[in-house]
């Protein structure tokens, strides 16, 4: 079984200043995991992934994450807020290996609002 | 390179009616699943398919039905529509990579199906 729980439903930041969103997960199996944007009527984007090897993941748009095995975290930051980021993002995980790798299971989201 | 399509945009059904949403995969990939995401929520797994069969299945009652085709398309049919079905349906599309862990490959998502019941 795994679950995905991403803290703080609406996250505001100022232009210029650091995002950072919080995802936790909890998987059977070692996981993959991944971050995927969704801007207004529009589908899901993948923004990053965690399969294995190197630890810290660049991804589109300045957006990174640290997978903390000890942790059980892959939280998103990204340096500098830009207008543009106002999104909603969503954490997603699947195992590894065996049946359940069908299918990606989600965070709720965090919705981000960046103020000028 | 067409990303994955699906049709129609938005769709208004009342109870009790049934409908059929499509899906057309990304260039070269072979796998489909269908995700509901209600309001305010996360996608919810629905089912994936793969060679024209039924993989693995989330907790969805039998009145959401699927089926792919020889051209890895895929249909999304709910029957006996209720209230609670109201939401945006999101199809996704990759490939299984021969010697690639079964989750490897990231999934491609589409726009979407805007499903209103009334």
């Amino acid at each position: 079984a795994q679950s995905v729980t991403q803290l703080g439903s609406h996250v505001s930041v100022s232009e210029g200043a650091l995002v950072l969103l919080r995802c936790n997960y909890s998987s059977s199996v070692p996981p993959y995991l991944f971050w995927y944007v969704q801007y207004p009527n529009q589908g899901l984007q993948l923004l990053l992934k965690y399969t294995t090897g190197a630890t810290l993941v660049k991804g589109i748009n300045g957006f990174e994450a640290e997978f903390k095995k000890s942790e059980t975290s892959f939280h998103l930051t990204k340096p500098s807020a830009h207008m543009s980021d106002a999104a909603e993002y969503f954490c997603a995980v699947t195992p590894y290996s065996g049946a359940g790798s069908y299918q990606l299971t989600f965070g709720k989201g965090t919705k981000l609002s960046v103020i000028p | 390179d067409a990303g994955v399509t699906q049709s129609p945009t938005h769709l208004i059904k009342t109870r009790g009616q049934q409908v059929t949403l499509r899906c057309s995969p990304k260039s070269g990939h072979d796998t489909v699943s269908w995700y509901q995401q209600a309001l305010g929520q996360g996608p919810q797994f629905i089912f994936q398919y793969y060679e024209e069969e039924e993989r693995q299945r989330g907790n969805f009652p039998d009145r959401f039905s699927g089926h792919q085709f020889p051209n890895y398309s895929s249909e999304l049919n709910v029957n006996a529509l209720l209230l609670g079905d109201s939401a945006l349906y999101l199809c996704a599309s990759r490939i299984l990579s021969p010697g690639r862990p079964l989750g490897y490959n990231e999934q491609f998502f589409g726009p979407g199906t805007r499903l209103t019941v009334l």
